[in-house]
């Protein structure tokens, strides 16, 4: 059964700082993976989507890698604003077309 | 063009009633997928809609059914409301399949008293 894992739960810096948050799971078979970001009582937002096939997808200040062989992906943040405050979330598609959700990265961004 | 729309945003039950949640995907859109977020237990896939067919379901018992409207809006179905069926249901839609990059609504939050 496949399974994610987000560490740590809660990361706390200050405003300038580059961060990397890591998301693990247990099987290789997978589609793709996503990572999002939540703010508090909202929905989610697609940061990045990287399919099976690709090493890594960047954005702006964002940069995701993608090791199955290892069962990583790290999610790399630049020069961290406190508008980056928010819950980061790992999401992979399985091989049975569900996605399965890591429990988050709560970040904050300290000004 | 529109993100995806969830009605209604906020919803207050009781023990035992039926409750419906709305999901308008993007257009051209043509997968839904619906996702329970609870405290306890993260995230978790309920099921996904194409073509108004059913095509994948998560495990959750049969008080949770949905359905897919020809136009893609889809709707989900929460019977005999338990307790624990309190949490934030989020509707996601994709251009063709869930292997597609999935664009999330803004949710609704149901509370059961």
């Amino acid at each position: 059964k496949q399974e994610v894992t987000q560490i740590p739960a809660a990361l706390s810096v200050p405003e300038g700082e580059n961060l990397v948050l890591n998301c693990s799971f247990t099987d290789s078979a997978i589609y793709n993976l996503q990572w999002f970001r939540q703010d508090p009582g909202k929905g989610l937002t697609s940061l990045l989507l990287i399919q099976s096939s690709q090493r890594e997808q960047t954005s702006g200040r964002l940069n995701a890698s993608l090791d199955k062989s290892s069962g990583r992906s790290t999610l790399y943040i630049a020069a961290s604003q406190p508008g980056d405050s928010a819950t980061y979330l790992c999401a992979l598609m399985d091989s049975n077309y569900q996605l399965i959700w890591g429990a988050g990265t709560k970040l904050i961004i300290k000004p | 063009k529109a993100g995806v729309t969830q009605t209604p945003r906020y919803l207050i039950k009781t023990r035992g009633q039926q409750v419906t949640l709305s999901c308008s995907p993007i257009s051209g859109h043509r997968s839904v997928s619906w996702y329970q977020q609870t405290p306890g237990q993260g995230l978790q896939f309920l099921f996904e809609y194409f073509s108004e067919t059913q095509r994948n379901k998560g495990n959750f018992p049969g008080r949770f059914s949905g359905r897919q409207f020809s136009n893609s809006r889809s709707e989900m179905n929460v019977s005999t409301l338990e307790l624990g069926d309190s949490a934030l249901y989020l509707c996601a839609s994709s251009l063709d399949s869930p292997v597609d990059e999935q664009y999330f609504g803004p949710g609704t939050r149901l509370t059961v008293t």
